[in-house]
């Protein structure tokens, strides 16, 4: 069973202040997504990484695929209370059309 | 393209009734999905469709789960007799097989509430 583990669980943090989330993992993965929900809401996507190493820009968010594409990281610069929200990355292991979802992480920004 | 679309957001039911829910995926994917997630926790795998094939069920789906996309275009999840524990976010997602690591996207979700 291949499981993702998100830390941290929760980030409560001021406007204007950089963070990053990680998302680790025993197991290779094809590919990895980051989805952004809100509550109530589905999980919208933010970015699909596929190479090992690969880096993603999205305005202020920064995405990092590790080399072995085993673990990602996202990096928030200058965070928004807009960028409030459960961040949640996802795995897609060999069967390539299964994703494995981590816990997620709860971020609040406050004004 | 309208994104993936499902009805009815909320449902709320009493134990023991049937309850039906519609996904509409994004026009040409030919790969549907459906996860489940509860508060606090991150979608789990349902159920996954090619065209009108239905390739893989997970465990979590029980004999009172039947799922459905009988001309490989909407799909239906119904759920009959449901129990407490069937309270949840229901989440269908569809995807285009091939195309940039097979990104999944995901519909608003349809709570149930079971009473």
């Amino acid at each position: 069973t291949q499981l993702l583990e998100q830390s941290p669980q929760f980030l409560s943090i001021q406007e204007g202040e950089n963070l990053t989330v990680y998302c680790n993992s025993s197991s290779v993965f094809s590919s990895l997504q980051w989805y952004r929900q809100e509550p109530g809401e589905g999980p919208v996507l933010l970015v699909t990484v596929v190479t090992g190493g690969e880096v993603k820009k999205l305005k202020r968010l920064t995405f990092q695929f590790g080399d072995a594409r085993k673990d990602s990281s996202l990096h928030i610069t200058a965070a928004q209370p807009g960028d409030t929200g459960l961040y949640l990355c996802a795995g897609l292991g060999g069967s390539n059309y299964k994703l494995t979802f981590g816990k997620g992480t709860l971020l609040t920004v406050n004004p | 393209d309208t994104g993936v679309s499902q009805d009815p957001r909320h449902k709320i039911t009493k134990r023991g009734q049937n309850v039906t829910f519609r996904c509409d995926p994004i026009s040409e994917h030919n790969r549907l999905y459906w996860y489940r997630q509860t508060l606090g926790q991150g979608p789990e795998f349902l159920t996954y469709f090619q065209n009108e094939a239905q390739l893989e069920k997970s465990r979590l789906l029980s004999d009172r789960f039947s799922a459905e996309r009988p001309k490989g275009s909407f799909s239906t999840l119904e759920i009959q007799r449901t129990e407490q524990g069937d309270s949840a976010m229901y989440l269908c997602a569809s995807s285009l097989s091939g195309v940039n690591g097979n990104t999944i996207y995901f519909g608003e979700g349809s709570w149930l509430t079971v009473v």
